[in-house]
């Protein structure tokens, strides 16, 4: 298994629509949890961290389920502008490098 | 605030030439990274350094990669010689603790 797996997508949505990505790490001791997001032909930029407890940051939620080690992310009333690559970071527990393991992303196209 | 800064933004070089990318960090970091982006392979660590330091280079493919940080806004990476599959997009990344990263715009590299 690796060590942090995304789906790859494409996801195809509709403008409005609401749509979800997990991102699995393999690693139950991790320690903290990222997305990032990435424009087509530009760096990523972090979109928000991952809390224990789920944050919400206007209409993109991230949450952790360390039960089933995956984090998601839930973005509610889509819109054209947030089509790009959706990156996740699992950084381990300390005592190893504790560099933050990237996914492969999850591709999202919003069409109007 | 600049942000991280790469050069140059695209390179494109003929097998077996030397191939040298830099960056410029965010003035007060102390983590720099640097990463190589391909659509087979995702965003892979190849090497970063703490307060100039080398600490992992466990990611750099082989001999022919090499990079430096002899000041704290300064680092090199270098191909010698390049490889056609060497082509990806090369990124530096940096950060005030082992957590959240600032990426630069990248260095699209082509080996022909």
């Amino acid at each position: 298994r690796k060590e942090v797996e995304q789906d790859p997508g494409p996801f195809n949505v509709p403008e409005g629509a609401t749509v979800a990505f997990n991102c699995t790490y393999s690693n139950s001791a991790s320690q903290s949890f990222f997305w990032y997001r990435q424009d087509c032909r530009k760096e990523p930029k972090l979109l928000m961290s991952v809390y224990s407890s789920g944050n919400e940051d206007g209409r993109f939620t991230a949450q952790l389920n360390r039960a089933s080690q995956y984090i998601s992310l839930l973005i509610r009333d889509s819109k054209l502008s947030d089509s790009a690559t959706y990156l996740c970071a699992v950084r381990p527990p300390s005592g190893g490098s504790y560099i933050p393991t990237f996914g492969r992303g999850t591709s999202l196209i919003v069409h109007p | 605030d600049a942000g991280v800064i790469q050069s140059p933004r695209h390179e494109v070089t003929e097998m077996g030439q030397e191939v040298t990318l830099r960056c410029k960090p965010i003035s007060g970091h102390d983590y720099l990274f640097w990463y190589r982006q391909t659509m087979m392979r995702g965003l892979e660590l190849l090497i970063y350094f703490n307060n100039n330091v080398p600490i992992d280079d466990s990611g750099m493919p082989e001999d022919r990669f090499s990079a430096k940080m002899p000041n704290a806004s300064f680092s090199t990476l270098k191909i010698q010689p390049s490889e056609p599959r060497d082509s990806a997009v090369y990124f530096c990344a940096s950060s005030p603790a082992k957590n959240i990263q600032y990426f630069g715009a990248g260095t699209r590299l082509s080996v022909l």
